[in-house]
């Protein structure tokens, strides 16, 4: 079936980086992009870009532009997805999702089990 | 930015019938999805392209959009139906961002 399984819980300092892995299994990785999404304490869901799992290309929300870069290995069907000079505000749980056949425009189907990154001095 | 707008709290009783709406401009030209998240969980998709329903979600699970108005219908609601529901949509052809509703809270009486 098919599976999106998500690195372990991470703490960091504020400035620091964190870098999120997401590996899949059950499909043809290539054939579908990934979405990354997350969801701070007690707040609704906001998405944070894109990438496609074929050609490597990104789309990134306004608000994170500079600060995230989305990549996949497809030698290892996984996606990682790194946000830079993190801030308190950063603190939230992180999810990547598969985006259903036919890419852009169509929903989310199958979610990790979620990151959580905690952001304190 | 396009925004999304949903009340912040349904409530039914069970065996009823819950309707959630998500509001935006002419949000009757784009495709809607639908994410159920209960508490310490990851969300799930219940209905997407505005009425289709994934394998395995109920058929109590339905979907409409037209005009400035998409709502999310669940019929004959039971206790394990409560939980936060978000719509979803994507941006313009020239804007490939996608934007979620800010979410409702389905309670079970």
């Amino acid at each position: 079936q098919v599976q999106l399984v998500q690195s372990g819980a991470e703490v960091k300092k504020p400035g620091a980086s964190v870098k999120v892995s997401c590996k899949t299994s059950g499909y043809t990785f290539t054939n579908y992009g990934l979405s990354w999404v997350r969801q701070a304490p007690g707040q609704g869901l906001e998405w944070l870009g894109w990438t496609s799992a074929y050609n490597g290309n990104a789309n990134y929300a306004q608000r994170l532009q500079g600060r995230v870069t989305m990549t996949t290995d497809t030698s290892t069907s996984t996606a990682y997805m790194e946000l830079r000079s993190l801030r308190s505000d950063d603190t939230a749980m992180y999810y990547c999702a598969r985006i259903m056949a036919g890419g852009t425009g169509r929903a989310f189907d199958v979610w990790g089990q979620g990151t959580m990154v905690t952001v304190s001095s | 930015s396009y925004v999304l707008t949903q009340p912040p709290s349904v409530s039914v009783a069970p065996g009823q019938t819950a309707r959630i709406t998500c509001g935006g401009n002419n949000i009757g030209s784009k495709s809607v999805h639908w994410y159920q998240q209960k508490p310490g969980q990851a969300p799930v998709l219940v209905v997407y392209d505005d009425s289709d329903r994934p394998s395995g979600i109920p058929e109590r699970f339905s979907g409409s959009n037209s005009g400035n108005t998409a709502t999310l219908t669940i019929s004959r609601v039971e206790a394990g139906d409560e939980a936060d529901y978000y719509c979803q949509v994507w941006g313009s052809s020239s804007d490939l961002h996608v934007v979620f509703g800010g979410g409702t809270k389905l309670t079970v009486l």
